[in-house]
């Protein structure tokens, strides 16, 4: 059975923090790992592809880490603002047989 | 310009019916997906083509038939709607499977 977790399901925090958050898959037949941001009443918007081990991605305040040989990546939000509120999901591109599939994402609210 | 853009926005119809949703992209990707969102924003992937060919069909009641008539057209054509099929449809593209899918910004369907 094909797994993509993400935890925790749903966090607040304050403005200001900065917090993080974990995707789990498989670790066999890896070939990539992809976050995506998804607004209330918008579609999800890619924010990183990772392919290596080791990788690390940045965009502003927001930057991820990949572990393929335990199947995790983290990603992070520094100074975290209400603009960040949001959907956060990962993707796992299962081998080549086409699919892209998403963790149930992980929702949070940044409190001004 | 859109990149993948999706019709109707918003479709209310009734339970029997057969409807359409239509599906186009203007990136010049080869790979283009149907993913239905749940009850719980959990994005389930349907259909996946590539370069106008199924690739993958993922357990959808064959009430749903996907066409794709060139690269940059996939539609979504619903038989005998259900209560059920009540949702929200995302379709997206991306360059190759295992990279980033850019996302229409969905159909809601209501079956009533």
């Amino acid at each position: 059975i094909l797994n993509v977790e993400q935890s925790p399901q749903s966090l607040h925090v304050q403005e200001g923090d900065s917090t993080n958050f974990t995707c789990s898959f498989p670790s066999s037949n890896f070939y990539a790992l992809h976050w995506y941001r998804w607004e209330t009443a918008k579609s999800p918007e890619a924010l990183f592809v990772m392919t290596l081990n080791g990788d690390e991605k940045k965009k502003g305040r927001i930057s991820a880490t990949l572990n393929t040989k335990e199947g995790y990546s983290y990603l992070y939000i520094k100074g975290s603002q209400p603009e960040d509120s949001a959907t956060y999901l990962c993707a796992f591109p299962w081998s080549n047989t086409g699919k892209l599939i998403f963790g149930q994402g992980t929702t949070l609210q940044v409190k001004p | 310009d859109t990149a993948v853009s999706q019709t109707p926005k918003y479709l209310v119809t009734q339970m029997g019916n057969d409807k359409s949703i239509k599906c186009e992209q203007n990136l010049g990707h080869d790979t283009m997906y149907w993913y239905k969102q749940d009850s719980k924003k959990f994005l389930k992937i349907m259909f996946s083509y590539n370069n106008k060919e199924l690739i993958i069909n993922e357990t959808v009641p064959n009430r749903f038939s996907p066409k794709s008539p060139d690269k940059a057209h996939l539609n979504l054509h619903i038989n005998s709607l259900e209560l059920g099929d009540s949702a929200v449809y995302f379709c997206a593209s991306s360059r190759g499977w295992s990279t980033e899918a850019f996302f229409g910004q969905g159909t809601r369907l209501t079956v009533v």
